[in-house]
């Protein structure tokens, strides 16, 4: 199992950039890196996924080096809507089904005005 | 994108009833779907993956007949926590999965169970 370790909560500003890191030391071939974005009482949203380099889609940007141990969701201008706990997940598919999926502690994102 | 479903969003309970709840796939079909079950302030955790037509397969610690998930098909997949204790009150999420290639799960709102 891909293990991931992500800072516990983190503290931006209002028109901010934030760049959440997460260590996934063991991940394997298969696995894609997916973050998930979760506000109280809701079920996880997708925000992002890739396999290496760089993904940038209309609200964040993934950064993923060489070699894959580690990615960075970066959030760019942040708002105060966007407080929230941030998840990264590391996982793949293998023979038509999933592996064991197992969510790290998560980043508690709060956004100050 | 994907849209998952889960009835009911909500429930109370005696201690000692059943609840089921409901997750579904409403505009594509999986053949996995996930149930998670997440206390105040902690990660989701895993309970079972949810195999449609087969046997769900359960993570070390759940027990399977206290927590019965069936996925008669491709769109519709349901927890049974049976007999139901003040511990079993949680969060309880479920996912599914687009068929094939990367593991991309499209998460349910959530259903918040209170057992009294």
């Amino acid at each position: 199992l891909a293990k991931t370790t992500q800072p516990i909560s983190m503290d931006s500003y209002e028109g901010q950039e934030v760049n959440i890191t997460c260590s996934h030391n063991n991940i394997a071939t298969n696995d894609y890196i997916t973050w998930y974005q979760q506000f109280p009482s809701q079920g996880p949203r997708f925000i992002i996924q890739g396999y290496k380099t760089k993904v940038t889609n209309e609200v964040a940007s993934l950064f993923i080096p060489a070699d894959r141990k580690s990615s960075t969701l970066s959030l760019p201008r942040v708002s105060l809507s966007d407080t929230a706990v941030y998840y990264c997940l590391v996982a793949s598919a293998s023979s038509g089904s999933a592996r064991q999926l197992t969510f790290g502690s998560g980043t508690q994102l709060t956004v100050l005005p | 994108g994907a849209v998952v479903s889960q009835h009911p969003s909500r429930v109370i309970c005696k201690s000692g009833t059943s609840v089921k709840i409901e997750c579904r796939s409403l505009d594509f079909q999986a053949t996995t779907m996930f149930w998670y079950r997440q206390f105040p302030k902690q990660s989701l955790m895993l309970m079972a993956t949810s195999n449609e037509g087969s046997k769900a397969t359960y993570e070390q610690g759940v027990e399977k007949d206290k927590f019965l998930i069936n996925h008669a098909s491709l769109t519709l997949s349901t927890l049974t926590v049976t007999s139901a204790h003040p511990e079993d009150s949680s969060f309880y999420i479920c996912s599914a999965v687009v068929s094939g290639g990367q593991v991309h799960q499209y998460f349910g709102p959530g259903t918040r169970l209170l057992v009294l």
